[in-house]
Protein backbone atom coordinates (compact mmCIF):
# COMPACT_ATOMS: atom_id res chain seq x y z
CA UNK A 1 0.00 0.00 0.00
CA UNK A 2 1.12 3.44 -0.85
CA UNK A 3 0.96 5.93 1.92
CA UNK A 4 2.64 8.90 3.52
CA UNK A 5 2.51 10.13 7.18
CA UNK A 6 3.35 13.05 8.33
CA UNK A 7 4.25 13.92 12.24
CA UNK A 8 5.44 16.53 14.91
CA UNK A 9 2.56 18.75 14.75
CA UNK A 10 1.77 20.56 17.67
CA UNK A 11 1.56 24.04 19.33
CA UNK A 12 4.47 26.54 19.49
CA UNK A 13 5.25 29.97 20.53
CA UNK A 14 5.79 32.54 17.93
CA UNK A 15 9.32 32.71 17.09
CA UNK A 16 10.02 29.16 18.42
CA UNK A 17 10.94 26.10 16.28
CA UNK A 18 9.75 23.01 14.77
CA UNK A 19 10.04 19.74 12.75
CA UNK A 20 7.69 18.32 10.72
CA UNK A 21 8.49 14.48 9.28
CA UNK A 22 6.60 12.55 6.63
CA UNK A 23 7.33 8.88 6.04
CA UNK A 24 7.12 7.09 3.25
CA UNK A 25 5.97 3.81 2.06
CA UNK A 26 5.08 1.50 -0.86
CA UNK A 27 7.07 3.26 -3.47
CA UNK A 28 10.43 3.74 -4.34
CA UNK A 29 11.01 7.10 -2.66
CA UNK A 30 14.63 7.49 -3.77
CA UNK A 31 12.40 7.72 -7.55
CA UNK A 32 10.43 11.27 -6.49
CA UNK A 33 10.72 13.96 -5.65
CA UNK A 34 8.29 15.61 -2.55
CA UNK A 35 6.66 18.73 -1.54
CA UNK A 36 5.56 20.26 1.47
CA UNK A 37 2.11 22.11 1.02
CA UNK A 38 0.20 24.14 4.02
CA UNK A 39 -3.70 25.14 4.58
CA UNK A 40 -4.52 27.70 7.57
CA UNK A 41 -7.82 27.17 8.64
CA UNK A 42 -10.55 27.55 6.46
CA UNK A 43 -8.11 28.17 3.92
CA UNK A 44 -6.78 27.09 0.94
CA UNK A 45 -4.04 25.35 -0.21
CA UNK A 46 -0.44 26.67 0.04
CA UNK A 47 2.70 25.50 -1.88
CA UNK A 48 5.47 25.47 1.08
CA UNK A 49 8.56 23.67 0.10
CA UNK A 50 10.31 20.76 -3.04
CA UNK A 51 13.15 19.11 -2.82
CA UNK A 52 14.32 16.86 -6.04
CA UNK A 53 14.22 13.10 -5.56
CA UNK A 54 18.25 12.99 -5.22
CA UNK A 55 18.43 16.00 -2.89
CA UNK A 56 20.22 17.79 -5.02
CA UNK A 57 18.29 21.19 -5.14
CA UNK A 58 14.89 22.69 -2.95
CA UNK A 59 12.63 25.51 -3.53
CA UNK A 60 10.81 27.57 -1.38
CA UNK A 61 8.12 29.71 -1.17
CA UNK A 62 8.98 33.34 -0.40
CA UNK A 63 6.44 33.26 2.19
CA UNK A 64 9.02 30.57 4.12
CA UNK A 65 12.20 31.46 2.82
CA UNK A 66 15.03 31.57 5.30
CA UNK A 67 12.87 30.07 7.87
CA UNK A 68 11.94 26.74 6.65
CA UNK A 69 14.06 24.16 5.38
CA UNK A 70 13.13 20.80 3.55
CA UNK A 71 15.34 17.75 3.53
CA UNK A 72 15.49 14.16 3.28
CA UNK A 73 16.99 10.78 4.20
CA UNK A 74 16.47 8.15 1.24
CA UNK A 75 17.68 5.57 3.67
CA UNK A 76 14.80 6.30 5.92
CA UNK A 77 12.54 7.22 3.22
CA UNK A 78 11.13 10.27 5.47
CA UNK A 79 10.97 13.92 4.44
CA UNK A 80 11.52 16.73 7.02
CA UNK A 81 10.77 20.29 6.94
CA UNK A 82 12.64 22.23 9.66
CA UNK A 83 10.51 25.54 10.80
CA UNK A 84 12.41 28.15 12.43
CA UNK A 85 11.32 32.15 13.60
CA UNK A 86 7.51 30.57 13.34
CA UNK A 87 4.78 33.31 13.05
CA UNK A 88 1.16 32.90 14.09
CA UNK A 89 0.73 33.12 10.44
CA UNK A 90 2.35 29.64 9.92
CA UNK A 91 -0.58 28.25 11.80
CA UNK A 92 -1.96 25.81 9.21
CA UNK A 93 -2.16 21.81 8.37
CA UNK A 94 1.15 20.96 6.69
CA UNK A 95 0.86 18.12 4.17
CA UNK A 96 3.31 16.28 2.39
CA UNK A 97 2.76 15.72 -1.27
CA UNK A 98 5.01 13.38 -3.87
CA UNK A 99 5.94 14.72 -6.78
CA UNK A 100 3.79 13.27 -9.99
CA UNK A 101 6.63 12.51 -12.67
CA UNK A 102 8.86 10.03 -11.40
CA UNK A 103 12.69 12.08 -11.03
CA UNK A 104 12.20 15.23 -12.61
CA UNK A 105 14.56 18.69 -12.24
CA UNK A 106 11.34 20.50 -11.76
CA UNK A 107 8.00 20.10 -10.26
CA UNK A 108 4.37 19.75 -11.47
CA UNK A 109 1.78 18.19 -9.13
CA UNK A 110 0.95 16.57 -6.25
CA UNK A 111 -0.14 12.87 -6.91
CA UNK A 112 0.12 11.36 -3.64
CA UNK A 113 -0.69 13.27 -0.24
CA UNK A 114 -0.35 12.48 3.21
CA UNK A 115 -3.11 12.99 5.91
CA UNK A 116 -1.73 16.34 7.45
CA UNK A 117 0.10 17.53 10.87
CA UNK A 118 -1.38 20.64 12.07
CA UNK A 119 0.62 23.32 13.46
CA UNK A 120 -0.59 25.96 16.05
CA UNK A 121 2.02 29.05 16.73
CA UNK A 122 0.54 30.92 19.10
CA UNK A 123 1.34 32.14 23.15
CA UNK B 1 3.65 34.89 -9.24
CA UNK B 2 0.61 33.63 -11.64
CA UNK B 3 -2.80 34.67 -9.72
CA UNK B 4 -5.48 31.45 -10.56
CA UNK B 5 -9.13 32.87 -10.10
CA UNK B 6 -11.77 30.51 -9.37
CA UNK B 7 -15.44 30.94 -10.46
CA UNK B 8 -17.80 30.39 -8.68
CA UNK B 9 -16.83 30.84 -5.50
CA UNK B 10 -19.51 28.22 -4.17
CA UNK B 11 -22.04 26.33 -6.81
CA UNK B 12 -25.48 24.81 -5.69
CA UNK B 13 -26.35 21.85 -7.67
CA UNK B 14 -28.37 18.69 -7.08
CA UNK B 15 -27.36 14.76 -7.64
CA UNK B 16 -27.16 14.35 -11.60
CA UNK B 17 -26.69 17.54 -12.30
CA UNK B 18 -24.17 19.04 -14.61
CA UNK B 19 -21.08 21.03 -12.40
CA UNK B 20 -19.12 23.62 -14.68
CA UNK B 21 -16.44 25.49 -12.99
CA UNK B 22 -13.48 27.84 -14.13
CA UNK B 23 -10.31 28.55 -13.19
CA UNK B 24 -8.57 31.47 -15.10
CA UNK B 25 -4.86 32.67 -14.57
CA UNK B 26 -3.67 36.15 -14.93
CA UNK B 27 -1.18 34.78 -17.38
CA UNK B 28 -0.53 31.63 -19.56
CA UNK B 29 0.09 28.80 -18.32
CA UNK B 30 -0.23 26.91 -21.57
CA UNK B 31 -1.41 23.24 -20.58
CA UNK B 32 0.10 22.93 -17.47
CA UNK B 33 -2.65 22.88 -14.85
CA UNK B 34 -4.12 20.34 -12.63
CA UNK B 35 -7.40 20.66 -10.80
CA UNK B 36 -7.55 18.67 -7.32
CA UNK B 37 -10.83 17.48 -4.56
CA UNK B 38 -11.01 17.69 -1.06
CA UNK B 39 -13.51 16.51 1.48
CA UNK B 40 -13.78 18.00 4.79
CA UNK B 41 -11.04 16.75 6.98
CA UNK B 42 -9.55 14.96 4.17
CA UNK B 43 -6.05 15.83 1.96
CA UNK B 44 -6.60 16.53 -1.10
CA UNK B 45 -6.65 14.50 -4.39
CA UNK B 46 -5.27 14.96 -7.81
CA UNK B 47 -8.10 14.30 -10.44
CA UNK B 48 -6.69 16.18 -13.90
CA UNK B 49 -3.45 17.08 -14.77
CA UNK B 50 -1.74 19.23 -18.06
CA UNK B 51 -5.47 20.30 -18.43
CA UNK B 52 -7.12 17.61 -19.81
CA UNK B 53 -5.28 14.12 -18.35
CA UNK B 54 -7.53 12.33 -15.76
CA UNK B 55 -5.74 10.81 -13.35
CA UNK B 56 -5.04 7.21 -11.90
CA UNK B 57 -8.59 5.89 -10.76
CA UNK B 58 -10.71 8.90 -11.71
CA UNK B 59 -13.64 8.36 -13.44
CA UNK B 60 -15.08 9.41 -16.38
CA UNK B 61 -17.83 11.75 -15.57
CA UNK B 62 -14.47 14.65 -14.46
CA UNK B 63 -12.97 16.12 -17.42
CA UNK B 64 -10.84 19.50 -17.72
CA UNK B 65 -10.34 21.81 -20.64
CA UNK B 66 -8.77 24.67 -21.89
CA UNK B 67 -4.95 26.28 -22.20
CA UNK B 68 -3.93 29.52 -22.13
CA UNK B 69 -5.53 31.46 -19.44
CA UNK B 70 -8.82 30.15 -19.40
CA UNK B 71 -9.47 26.58 -17.75
CA UNK B 72 -12.62 24.54 -17.26
CA UNK B 73 -13.58 21.22 -14.94
CA UNK B 74 -16.61 19.57 -15.96
CA UNK B 75 -18.85 16.81 -13.71
CA UNK B 76 -21.02 15.40 -16.32
CA UNK B 77 -23.45 14.04 -13.55
CA UNK B 78 -23.09 14.97 -9.79
CA UNK B 79 -22.86 11.80 -7.54
CA UNK B 80 -23.06 12.35 -3.91
CA UNK B 81 -19.60 12.02 -2.97
CA UNK B 82 -18.70 14.65 -6.19
CA UNK B 83 -19.83 17.44 -3.29
CA UNK B 84 -16.52 18.93 -2.04
CA UNK B 85 -14.17 21.77 -2.90
CA UNK B 86 -12.10 21.37 -6.37
CA UNK B 87 -8.82 23.57 -6.29
CA UNK B 88 -6.82 24.77 -9.76
CA UNK B 89 -3.24 24.24 -9.46
CA UNK B 90 -0.81 26.30 -12.18
CA UNK B 91 2.98 24.50 -12.29
CA UNK B 92 4.30 26.79 -16.03
CA UNK B 93 6.02 28.92 -12.83
CA UNK B 94 7.70 26.18 -11.10
CA UNK B 95 9.79 28.08 -8.73
CA UNK B 96 5.94 29.62 -7.95
CA UNK B 97 3.33 27.06 -7.40
CA UNK B 98 -0.02 28.25 -6.90
CA UNK B 99 -3.13 27.38 -6.26
CA UNK B 100 -6.10 28.66 -6.53
CA UNK B 101 -8.52 30.20 -3.94
CA UNK B 102 -10.96 26.91 -4.59
CA UNK B 103 -14.65 26.51 -5.34
CA UNK B 104 -17.01 24.68 -2.92
CA UNK B 105 -19.72 22.35 -4.88
CA UNK B 106 -22.81 21.82 -2.38
CA UNK B 107 -25.88 19.85 -2.34
CA UNK B 108 -28.97 22.55 -3.39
Amino acid sequence: QVYLVESGGGVVQPGGSLRLSCGASGFNFNDYGMHWVRQAPGKGLEWVAFIRHDGSYEQNADSVKGRFTISRDSSKAILYLQMNSLRPEDTAVYYCAREQVVATGTPYYFDLWGQGALVTVSS
Amino acid sequence: EIVLTQSPVTLSLSPGERATLSCRASQSVSIYLAWYQQKPGQAPRLLIYDASTRATGIPARFSGSGSGTDFTLTISSLEPEDFAVYYCQQRINWRRLTFGGGTKVEIK
